[in-house]
């Protein structure tokens, strides 16, 4: 079974700079998705990238771009330019793709990130 | 934007009774799960349906559970006989076909309180 670790229970940063978020996964597929999920206080969870594993090229979206190491099953997110509205629960999530139905995502512990003004 | 909705977006219940969790997936997706998200936790699987039926679901997902999509657009949680435990938020999410890694989109929970 797959696992995913994040191994940064809270992290702070100041407006305007830069963080990173850490993700390790454990698999034994070769092609799979990765996703990090952003889970406001609101609770909602809303999608902010998606890796697929295949892909040598990294993930962005404006200020949210992913390291993707495949070999070293690294995944870590960063955030440039962080904004006050960034501050949330951040997930890292896997899915396989396998055939069949294994779509299920399988998430991480979460990184609670704060913003500092 | 479509989104997926959630109804209600909070309940409170007597353990032993019976709650039902309404979803409205976005509309032209065919894959739906549940989630849940114990206060504090991480979020889990419960279970994936797909054509009318269960595809997988994960060892919560006990006989206390059930899946049901009775029309073209609900998708409803049913927990037979609520524990303490069952307190908790879950998620309902949909993507429009399972295969190509599409996203799963997720609606804003619904906070289950069991007393």
């Amino acid at each position: 079974a797959q696992t995913v670790t994040q191994s940064q229970p809270e992290m702070s940063v100041q407006e305007a700079e830069t963080v990173t978020l850490s993700c390790t996964y454990d698999t034994s597929e070769s092609d799979y998705y990765l996703f990090w999920y952003k889970q406001p206080p609101s609770r909602q969870m809303i999608l902010v990238i998606r890796q697929e594993a295949y892909k040598q090229q990294n993930a962005t979206e404006n200020r949210f771009s992913v390291n993707f190491q495949k070999a070293a099953k690294s995944f870590s997110l960063k955030i440039s330019d962080s904004q006050l509205g960034d501050a949330a629960m951040y997930f890292c999530a896997y899915r396989s793709k396998l055939g069949g139905s294994n779509y299920k995502l399988t998430f991480g512990k979460g990184t609670l990130l704060t913003v500092n003004p | 934007e479509p989104e997926v909705t959630q109804t209600p977006s909070h309940q409170v219940t007597q353990m032993g009774q019976e709650v039902i969790l309404r979803c409205v997936p976005i509309s032209n997706h065919l894959y739906f799960y549940w989630y849940r998200q114990i206060l504090g936790q991480k979020v889990e699987f419960l279970v994936s349906f797909y054509n009318n039926e269960i595809s997988e679901k994960s060892e919560i997902f006990d006989d206390q559970f059930s899946v049901e999509r009775p029309d073209g657009s609900n998708f409803t949680l049913k927990i037979r006989s609520t524990k303490l435990e069952d307190s908790a938020m879950y998620f309902c999410a949909s993507s429009d076909w399972g295969g190509g890694g599409e996203t799963q989109y997720f609606g804003p929970g619904t906070r289950l309180l069991v007393l």
